[in-house]
């Protein structure tokens, strides 16, 4: 079956160390977004992709970095440099050559930083 | 710049009911606007995606308005049964952002009772 798999689930850090973490999709998607959410707020967008080697910074940008090598995978790394790094992590992609092709997540990343 | 809204933000309705959730928007120039469930501690799964020409979308139980001119979109819910329990996320696709980027209201947390 065709999907999202992020990974780990549940991601543990100590402040100042860098995280990485993994979005796979197998749907032959171009465009992928990496969305944080905490409680009470709507989703804000941190990265996105369109095409694979070129990324563009979403709203909420400073303190993370992304890659994207290969189609299928574009891993998120949360720096020391993000202050409040705490939150559920969540993944998606869209096929960006079909007009209105609804939005695909995965089951998300819950990173905790102490 | 463009600004969801979904109210109520939790709402607990009896078993079998119909109901209706709300998002409003606040720019009417969108691609498309996109229904999503979250169950706890889960990704989002697409519900319904009605584009910006069409004024509604149906999926089994599920009928999705849009009034672009009023800023409205509707999800109604017939025969409420306790497994509709989760958030119910809207969001806007606007056109103004020249990429498909996407603008998340805050949800509407159901609790189905039985």
């Amino acid at each position: 079956d065709g999907g999202i798999t992020q990974s780990p689930k549940y991601l543990f850090r100590k402040e100042g160390q860098n995280v990485t973490l993994s979005c796979e999709q197998n749907l032959n998607h171009d465009a992928m977004y990496w969305y944080r959410q905490d409680p009470g707020q709507g989703l804000r967008l941190i990265y996105y992709s369109q095409i694979v080697n070129d990324f563009q910074k979403g709203d909420i940008a400073e303190g993370y970095s992304v890659s994207r090598e290969k189609k299928e995978s574009f891993p998120l790394t949360v720096t020391s440099a993000q202050k409040n790094p705490t939150a559920f992590y969540l993944c998606a992609s869209r096929d960006s050559a079909l007009h209105n092709s609804p939005l695909h997540f995965g089951n998300g990343t819950r990173l905790t930083v102490t | 710049k463009q600004e969801v809204t979904q109210i109520p933000a939790a709402l607990s309705v009896p078993e079998g009911e119909n109901l209706v959730l709300n998002c409003s928007f606040t720019d009417s120039a969108i691609y498309n606007l996109q229904w999503f469930r979250q169950d706890p501690g889960k990704g989002l799964t697409s519900l319904l995606l009605i584009q910006s020409s069409q004024r509604e979308q149906t999926s089994g139980r599920l009928n999705a308005s849009l009034d672009k001119s009023s800023g409205r979109s509707t999800l109604y819910i017939a025969a409420s049964q306790p497994g509709d329990s989760a958030t119910y996320l809207c969001a806007v696709s606007p056109t103004t952002s020249g990429t498909y980027k996407y603008i998340f209201g805050t949800g509407t947390r159901l609790k189905v009772l039985a």
